[in-house]
């Protein structure tokens, strides 16, 4: 099944201890994009990429790291959270002209 | 940044109604304009990508226009149902060329009821 995949969907952790989402697409897209999901601020864009090793800042990458070392994973990194990147993230992913393919969604909550 | 503005915020009709929303965008360096669905405890599913002006695309009893030289494009949703209750969003990538950098609509919230 075409899809792509975040791992964890939920996680609690403490201010400034360093983790990762994982986001894998098997669908063989070139672009791959990162979404935080915040009431009444819709969906942003933290980082995106256009293919391997080809990465660059959306509009909100402050906090955040990316790497596209391989074309289906694209990592999003926290290298030391704070309470304000509680949020629900999204990965997503797409090929050429065509609509995102969104993962199921991380809830972090740091604390 | 791109501003993608979306009305109304939020909108409830009943059962059977017929709906229509709007979306604007900048009008210059246009590339493409995206519409999702995006039901509560969900992911946004795409819907359409359009791409010129003048584009109609139809899905099932929703479709949607676009019209890139003043700035908009309009949701229809037709004879709506329950099941159409979710946010929709729409998207246009920023600036000229397809670069990835996505930027999303607040989105309009559309409430069926039976």
């Amino acid at each position: 099944e075409a899809q792509v995949t975040q791992n964890p969907r939920y996680l609690i952790t403490v201010t400034g201890k360093k983790l990762t989402v994982t986001c894998s697409q098997n669908m063989n897209h070139e672009y791959m994009s990162w979404y935080r999901q915040d009431p009444g601020l819709g969906l942003r864009q933290i980082y995106y990429s256009m293919n391997v090793e080809v990465t660059d800042k959306g509009d909100v990458p402050e906090g955040y790291k990316v790497s596209r070392k391989e074309k289906r994973n694209f990592p999003l990194i926290l290298e030391s959270p704070s309470p304000n990147q509680t949020s629900l993230y999204f990965c997503a992913s797409r090929q050429g002209a065509r609509g995102y393919t969104f993962g199921s969604g991380t809830r972090l909550t740091v604390v | 940044i791109l501003n993608v503005e979306q009305s109304p915020q939020s909108l409830h009709v009943q059962e059977g109604d017929s709906t229509n929303f709007t979306c604007s965008f900048p009008s210059s360096n246009f590339y493409a304009l995206h519409w999702y669905r995006w039901e509560t405890a969900k992911s946004p599913e795409a819907l359409f990508v359009m791409t010129l002006n003048g584009d109609e695309k139809k899905k099932g009893r929703i479709s949607a226009t676009l019209n890139t030289k003043e700035g908009y494009s309009y949701l229809y949703i037709k004879g709506s149902q329950p099941e159409d209750s979710a946010t929709y969003l729409c998207a246009s990538p920023h600036g000229s060329g397809n670069t990835g950098k996505l930027i999303f609509g607040q989105g309009t919230t559309l409430q069926v009821k039976p």
